[in-house]
């Protein structure tokens, strides 16, 4: 089955500690996102990747990390500089953003929520 | 910033009603997408929309993409209560020098709750 995996589905931390959450993919998508979702507001971008070893920062990048190693692997780093890590956090994936419109449907993981004591 | 504003911010019906929401901008988009989520779950694609004026059905859902680009409306026909949710709209927005290549900007959803 096709599809995108998040692990884990709940993550706890004390604060202080980076976490690095897990984003897989075997859709062979090049494109990959990383979204944050706080309750009762709307999905905003944190980095996102068009293809190996490139990125870039999104609307809230900052106390986050990624990396892209691999093109079916996307994890990010919630590291002790984010003020205020606690919440669902979700990865996405896309063929590539660049060549058609098509390319614009994003496919969801389950999500991971983090809280941060 | 939020450039998407999606309306109503939630809504309550009984089981069998119809359902309207919509997502207006200022500015034009390219593509408007259109995602249901179950709490604590990834949001879901619906439908997807690419041509201004184009209507596209997916079961009792339908969209459509205005006419000027710069808003879209998401039907839900005979609701039932697994119809419960938040959905979302999504749109590619066409910068003035260029595209936003992959990137969507998201609405901030509307909650529906489909009483029995």
């Amino acid at each position: 089955d096709g599809g995108i995996t998040q692990s884990p589905k709940y993550l706890f931390r004390k604060e202080g500690q980076n976490v690095t959450l897990s984003c897989e993919q075997n859709l062979n998508h090049d494109a990959m996102y990383w979204y944050r979702q706080d309750p009762g507001q709307g999905l905003r971008l944190i980095y996102y990747s068009q293809i190996v070893n490139d990125f870039q920062k999104g609307d809230i990048a900052e106390g986050y990390s990624v990396s892209r190693e691999k093109k079916e692997s996307f994890p990010l780093t919630v590291t002790s500089a984010q003020k205020n890590p606690t919440a669902f956090y979700l990865c996405a994936s896309s063929i590539d953003g660049r060549f058609g419109l098509a390319d614009y449907e994003q496919y969801f993981g389950p999500g991971t929520r983090l809280t941060v004591t | 910033g939020q450039q998407l504003n999606q309306s109503p911010q939630s809504m309550f019906i009984q089981e069998g009603e119809d359902v309207s929401m919509n997502c207006t901008s200022s500015s034009i988009f390219n593509t408007w997408l259109w995602y249901k989520q179950d709490p604590g779950e990834g949001p879901v694609l619906l439908i997807a929309l690419y041509k201004a004026g184009e209507l596209t059905s997916n079961g009792r859902l339908t969209a459509q993409f205005g006419i000027t680009r710069k808003d879209s409306f998401l039907n839900i026909s005979a609701s039932i209560p697994s119809d419960v949710g938040i959905y979302f709209c999504a749109g590619q927005l066409v910068y003035a020098g260029g595209t936003s290549y992959g990137k969507l900007t998201f609405g901030q959803g509307t909650i529906l709750t489909v009483h029995p």
